[in-house]
């Protein structure tokens, strides 16, 4: 099974500012990966998929980058909605899920 | 607007058996794959299953954990996807989404419903 280890696992920053989110996978994913929002008491959303194509409607701000074993989540300048926990999720062998990082306001 | 609404959820006992509906709308169900997916109490997510729409064979593929107890179907004149969860455990108390698939390169996890909670406890 592949798995894939996010970092960090929380991050506390300011709005405005730029988060970096990290996954890595265990073994090379090529581009099949995925990125997940989840707002509190909410459903999970599609943000990024082969790993730097943005679903409908996301805002431009969403970044998605990398290749292989080593992915990166940016959000170029964070508005006050974008506080939640990010997933990523890999199907390249099967289908599995990070443990999520916890974006929180600082 | 795509809708996904999931219901069925409650508590049952170890050794139960429950059946989740997801009713669709806003999109055309026939040709669609659909998924499901669980999130326990605090926890992060983790893929149940998939099935493919009939024109593309209809195949399901199930996560191990509940291959052989949970079975995955649909009705596609009720635009409506089921689980069959059987032999649950406590371990599979969760909160379950059904998805549709937005393709890619691959398939992922396009639209979500809002979850119903299954609770397996004694």
């Amino acid at each position: 099974e592949i798995v894939l280890t996010q970092s960090p696992a929380t991050l506390s920053l300011s709005p405005g500012e730029r988060a970096t989110l990290s996954c890595r996978a265990s073994q090379s994913v090529s581009n099949y990966l995925a990125w997940y929002q989840q707002k509190p008491g909410q459903a999970p959303r599609l943000l990024i998929y082969d790993a730097s194509n943005r679903a409908t409607g996301v805002p431009a701000r969403f970044s998605g980058s990398g290749s292989g074993t080593d992915f990166t989540l940016t959000i170029s300048s964070l508005e006050p909605d974008d506080f939640a926990v990010y997933y990523c999720q890999q199907r390249s062998n099967d289908n599995t899920f990070g443990q999520g990082t916890k974006l929180e306001i600082k | 607007e795509v809708q996904l609404v999931e219901s069925g959820g409650g508590l049952v006992k170890p050794g139960g058996s429950l059946r989740l509906s997801c009713a669709a709308s806003g999109f055309n169900f026939i040709p669609a794959w659909m998924s499901w997916v669980r999130q326990a109490p605090g926890k992060g997510l983790e893929w149940v299953g998939r099935i493919k729409s009939k024109n593309d064979g209809g195949t399901i593929d199930y996560a191990a954990p509940v291959k052989g107890r949970f079975s995955i179907s649909r009705d596609d004149s009720k635009d409506t996807l089921y689980l069959q969860m059987d032999s649950l455990k406590t371990d599979d108390t969760a909160v379950y989404y059904c998805t549709t698939v937005r393709w890619g390169s691959a398939w992922w996890l396009g639209h979500w419903g809002q979850g119903t909670l299954v609770s397996v406890s004694s």
